[in-house]
């Protein structure tokens, strides 16, 4: 079954730090960039990370630079994502997503997401 | 900063027609055709309904088509049905190579 599995969600206190994962499978996850999206409870979708086939590039949303750090292992066949000085606003539900192509950017496959509560 | 603008919701009819509309502030949809729309559901993952402007993903019905003129891109339902409840969100490249999503558009089917 092709599929996306995101894991590694949970309560954080502020200024702590994530390491989400997302598991692929059913396709072959070495050919696709990959990216990530959250949503805040009751909000729309905000893009966060994209990266390449091979990660040597990487494009963030201009304000997730700095905190937030997007990697892959072909290998393991996993997108994975860095959340560092967290802030309650950071609370989400992060999906990862399979992109097309480099070239159009368009998500064609999601994961079910992962829930990150940020909270004192 | 770039901005997509969707209305926050529209309704229709069974069998009635609705167009949900993105207006880019910038000038990214004017230069390419990079616009995609996702379906939601409350409780659910983002669904690609319609990619590059004008395609549809295999399994999408044909109900479902999108187009754009100048700086605002168009997601049509036609023979609006039940189980199109969902919100609807514009996504476009940027020159800045980024992603940006619209707001959202709640759609209600009465």
């Amino acid at each position: 079954e092709v599929q996306l599995v995101e894991s590694g969600g949970g309560l954080a206190r502020p200024g702590g730090s994530l390491r989400l994962s997302c598991a692929a499978s059913g396709f072959a996850f070495s050919d696709y960039p990959m990216t990530w999206v959250r949503q805040a409870p009751g909000r729309g979708l905000e893009w966060v990370a994209i990266i390449s086939i091979s990660g040597s590039s990487i494009y963030y949303a201009d304000s997730m630079k700095g905190r937030f750090t997007i990697s892959r292992d072909n290998s393991k066949n996993t997108v994975f994502l860095q959340v560092n000085s967290l802030r309650v606003g950071d609370t989400a539900i992060y999906y990862c997503g399979k992109v097309s192509n480099w070239g159009s950017w368009y998500f064609d496959l999601w994961g079910r997401g992962t829930l990150v509560t940020v909270s004192s | 900063q770039s901005a997509l603008t969707q209305p926050p919701s529209v309704s229709g009819s069974p069998g009635q027609s609705v167009t949900i509309s993105c207006i880019d502030t910038s000038s990214d949809i004017p230069n390419y055709n990079r616009v995609s729309w996702y379906q939601q559901t409350p409780g659910t993952a983002p669904k690609l309904v319609i990619y590059e402007v004008t395609n549809r993903p295999s399994g999408v019905p044909d109900r479902f088509s999108g187009s754009k003129s100048g700086n605002t891109a168009s997601l049509t339902i036609s023979g609006l049905q039940t189980e199109d409840e969902a919100d609807y969100y514009c996504s476009s490249y940027t020159s800045r190579s980024t992603v940006i999503f619209g707001g959202g558009t709640k759609v209600t089917v009465l």
